[in-house]
């Protein structure tokens, strides 16, 4: 298994302000996944994020929204830019290990006022 | 598009039945399937973990099962508890080093 942790856990922020997003892994991981999950909604991915290079974003998803950094093999960031009530959500971090098993962190919920 | 379907949306049950969560995907050339679970406000657990060259992985009380031609996985839950009362999330990955796919989960209550 893996041992996730993010920071905050939960924040309540203004509209056009940022948060930075903290995830930290326990081991080493090649690939690490950003997941937003909005209100009774499932989860969709926002990008993948691979050590030393451009995190790559999905459809929907833009990096000067959601900025993404991947300093080394344990830990990354998601900034929430420019913050309006619709990116009110819990963000998930999320490393595969062997076998491609996926497992996630305890999530950060954001609150937009 | 790759698409997860999960049936039903919400499910009621009292304690000690054995119940059937249902998934499906479009595509059937997946690399591997995951279920989890999620407790209200919280992050996911994962509870099992299907290749696609199985038919069925076992871990307590839970079996879930594979069947890729039909592009369907099952969870099967058996003796349930109130403890059980959560959302149950089925994901796909279609190929190693991808991420997951995932549906729009079994909300489950077990009351006693």
């Amino acid at each position: 298994s893996a041992v996730i942790s993010q920071k905050p856990s939960r924040d309540i922020c203004q509209r056009g302000t940022s948060l930075t997003i903290q995830c930290q892994v326990d081991s080493q991981v090649t690939m690490m996944f950003w997941y937003r999950q909005q209100p009774g909604q499932s989860l969709t991915l926002i990008a993948t994020a691979n050590q030393g290079s451009e995190a790559t974003y999905e459809s929907g998803f833009v990096i000067d929204k959601f900025p993404i950094s991947r300093p080394n093999l344990t830990f990354s960031t998601l900034t929430v830019s420019n913050m309006s009530p619709e990116d009110s959500s819990i963000y998930l971090c999320s490393v595969q290990r062997q076998g491609s098993e996926q497992y996630f962190g305890p999530g950060t919920r954001l609150t937009v006022t | 598009k790759q698409e997860v379907t999960q049936i039903p949306a919400a499910l009621s049950v009292p304690e000690g039945e054995n119940l059937v969560l249902n998934c499906s995907f479009t595509d059937s050339a997946i690399y591997n399937l995951q279920w989890f679970r999620q407790d209200p406000g919280k992050g996911l657990t994962s509870l099992l973990l299907i290749q696609s060259s199985q038919r069925e992985q076992t871990s307590g009380r839970l079996n879930a099962s594979l069947d890729k031609s039909s592009g369907r996985s099952t969870l099967y839950i058996a003796a349930s508890q109130p403890g059980d009362s959560a959302t149950y999330l089925c994901a796909v990955k279609y190929q190693a080093g991808t991420a997951l796919i995932f549906g729009k989960g079994t909300t489950l209550s077990v009351s006693s």
